[in-house]
């Protein structure tokens, strides 16, 4: 069974880091890009980075580009986003999804999502 | 970037009844590389459609999706009691890939 388990949220206040953790398990996580896309409580879906299998293409939403850093390390089959200078509006609900194969296509499947607030 | 207008907001129907959501893009959406997700509340999404048309594995088929273009539909034939939702539409033909604001299907 395909499964992804976001870890690492929490609370912080506003200029502060977190780093998220997603362990993935159920398939070959190394031939998969991988994406994170945040919910807002009560807001809908925001794409917010994408890595290809093997970390040679990165992109980042404008919102968080120049703060947040996304990372693999296929061998721990785990996937990363370092998140600084945090801000209120960055407060949501973290998924990890993975992408179709190694390419930018639909989320399939999600993980549980990992709540971050950020306090001002 | 492409914006995904969704309507209705809410949709109110009864068990049984014909469900039509609607994805309006702002501009034409690359061969037709439209999804469509299901969020129940407190969970994540599934993904229910692909390529605007395609069933996602283990997707019954009372769910469809259908639309080229600008317009897509997403149309839940006869409604469970376990498809009260929120939806939501999401492109992939173009960069960033972003997703409508959601439709929420309740029961009336």
């Amino acid at each position: 069974e395909v499964q992804l388990v976001e870890s690492g949220g929490g609370l912080v206040q506003s200029g502060g880091s977190l780093r998220l953790s997603c362990a993935a398990s159920g398939f070959t996580f190394s031939s998969y890009s991988m994406s994170w896309v945040r919910q807002a409580p009560g807001k809908g879906l925001e794409w917010v980075s994408y890595i290809s299998s093997s970390s040679t293409t990165i992109y980042y939403a404008d919102s968080v580009k120049g703060r947040f850093t996304i990372s693999r390390d296929n061998a721990k089959t785990s996937l990363y986003l370092q998140m600084n200078s945090l801000r209120a509006e960055d407060t949501a609900v973290y998924y990890c999804a993975r992408d179709y194969y190694d390419s930018r296509r639909w989320f399939d499947p999600w993980g549980q999502g990992t709540l971050v607030t950020v306090s001002s | 970037e492409i914006v995904l207008t969704q309507s209705p907001g809410t949709l109110s129907l009864s068990p049984g009844e014909r469900a039509t959501l609607s994805c309006r893009a702002s501009q034409s959406v690359t061969s037709s590389y439209l999804a469509w997700y299901q969020q129940k509340s407190g969970q994540a999404p599934r993904l229910l459609i692909y390529d605007a048309s395609r069933r996602a594995t283990a997707i019954p088929d009372r769910f469809s999706g259908s639309g080229s273009g600008t317009d897509f539909t997403l149309t839940i034939s006869r409604l469970e009691p376990e498809d009260f939702a929120v939806y939501y539409c999401q492109q992939y033909g173009s960069s960033p890939r972003t997703f409508g604001q959601g439709t929420k299907v309740e029961i009336k």
